[in-house]
Parts: C-alpha cells; sequence; structure tokens
C-alpha cells in the first residue's frame, strides 16, 4: 500500500522565521511528489519534484526531492501571517493517476 | 483561469436523506476525483472517473456513489446519509496524462449531517 507520511502535523512559529516541513513517502514506480498549499477550502499546486537534487524554488518557497532516501522538504524563508495554511503532500499511485496525500503539516505562523 | 466550481459551499442534512454533490470543470480534463477530508485523516479518494460514465473506487467509497453523464460534470450521491459522512468534500479534475498529475480543486463543500 501506497503511504505517504508528513512531519510535523503542526507547527507554530513567528513571523520571520524559516521552517522546514517534511515528507516522506514509500510509493510504488514512484513518478512524482506534489506539494499544495490550502489556506480556505481549496488546496492550490506548489510544485511538482521528478528529479532528485533539483530544487524547485517560487519565492520564499523551495523544495527538494532526495529518491534515494525516499523524502521531499519544503522550505518556506522570512516567513509571513500569509504563509499560515495546511501543506500537503503526494505522490500518485502505481499505474493510476489518482494521489495519495499526506495528512498534512498546519502551519501557524503568528506576528 | 482554470475552474472546478462545486455547487454549495455549505449544506445541512438530515440522516437518511439522499445528497447530491455536484462538481463541474471547464478545463476539458479527463480525469475527476472526489475527496473527503477530516481532522487528523487527511485527503482520502472516494471515487475517480477518468472518462464520461467511467467511474473507480478509491479509498473509502462504502456509502457513496458517483455518475458522469458529461465530461465536465462530476456528481457525488450519497444515498442514504449518516452522520460519519459530515465531512469537508472536495472536487479535482487533472489531465490524462502520465508526466503531470497536478490536481485542480473546487473550494469544497461542507456536509454537516444531523
Amino acid at each position: 500500500e501506497d503511504k505517504v507520511v508528513q512531519s510535523p502535523l503542526s507547527l507554530v512559529v513567528h513571523e520571520g522565521d524559516t521552517v522546514t516541513l517534511n515528507c516522506s513517502y514509500e510509493v510504488t514506480n514512484f513518478r512524482s511528489l506534489l506539494w499544495y498549499k490550502q489556506e480556505k477550502k481549496a488546496p492550490t499546486f506548489l510544485f511538482m519534484l521528478t528529479s532528485s537534487g533539483i530544487e524547485k524554488k517560487s519565492g520564499r518557497l523551495s523544495s527538494i526531492l532526495d529518491k534515494k532516501e525516499l523524502f521531499s522538504i519544503l522550505n518556506i524563508t522570512a516567513t509571513q501571517t500569509g504563509d499560515s495554511a495546511i501543506y500537503l503532500c503526494a505522490s500518485p499511485g502505481a499505474g493510476s493517476y489518482q494521489l495519495t496525500f499526506g495528512k498534512g503539516t498546519k502551519l501557524s505562523v503568528i506576528p | 483561469d482554470v475552474k472546478v466550481t462545486q455547487s454549495s459551499r455549505y449544506l445541512v442534512k438530515r440522516t437518511g436523506e439522499k445528497v447530491f454533490l455536484e462538481c463541474v470543470q471547464d478545463m476539458d480534463h479527463e480525469n475527476m476525483f472526489w475527496y473527503r477530508q477530516d481532522p487528523g485523516l487527511g485527503l482520502r479518494l472516494i471515487y475517480f472517473s477518468y472518462d464520461v460514465k467511467m467511474k473507480e473506487k478509491g479509498d473509502i467509497p462504502e456509502g457513496y456513489s458517483v455518475s458522469r453523464e458529461k465530461k465536465e460534470r462530476f456528481s457525488l450521491i450519497l444515498e442514504s446519509a449518516s452522520t460519519n459522512q459530515t465531512s469537508m468534500y472536495l472536487c479535482a479534475s487533472s489531465e490524462w496524462s502520465a508526466t503531470n498529475e497536478k490536481l485542480f480543486f473546487g473550494s469544497g463543500t461542507q456536509l454537516s449531517v444531523l
């Protein structure tokens, strides 16, 4: 059975801090790993990673994949209150187009 | 801009009622999905469809059925709602592509079954 595990499940930081969110996976015939941000209702896409060691970056957010150790991290630098959200990690299952999601990390950024 | 629209943001129903949750996408995507999201459990797949009139069970299909009569519309049906189906329901769609599994989500329907 495919598995995606995120840690920590929740995190409280102060504005300006840097945070690292973790995602480990056990997925048959791994193809990709995706990160989403869920602020209110609809999760919105952040990154899709397919290759080890290549950092994807968007503003203060960045992510990297380690296919040998089967994990990914999402970094957020200089956090702002607008970064408060649930961050979801997911990977497609073997031979299918459905995503297996982790339980998410709830990030709270306080002023 | 791409759009997945769920018909209701909030819904309150009584136990035993038949409930329809509607989802429409305007991206001509082949794949459509229904997830439920519960605190501590994350997103769990209920059903998905990869073509009109085609459906596949996800991880938790019990108590649910789906309908896809048109490519753009995917309906989730609770035949006889129960209190344990109180949850946030998220619809999503994606292209039919082995190299692009990116999902586009609707805004969700918070269903309360009393």
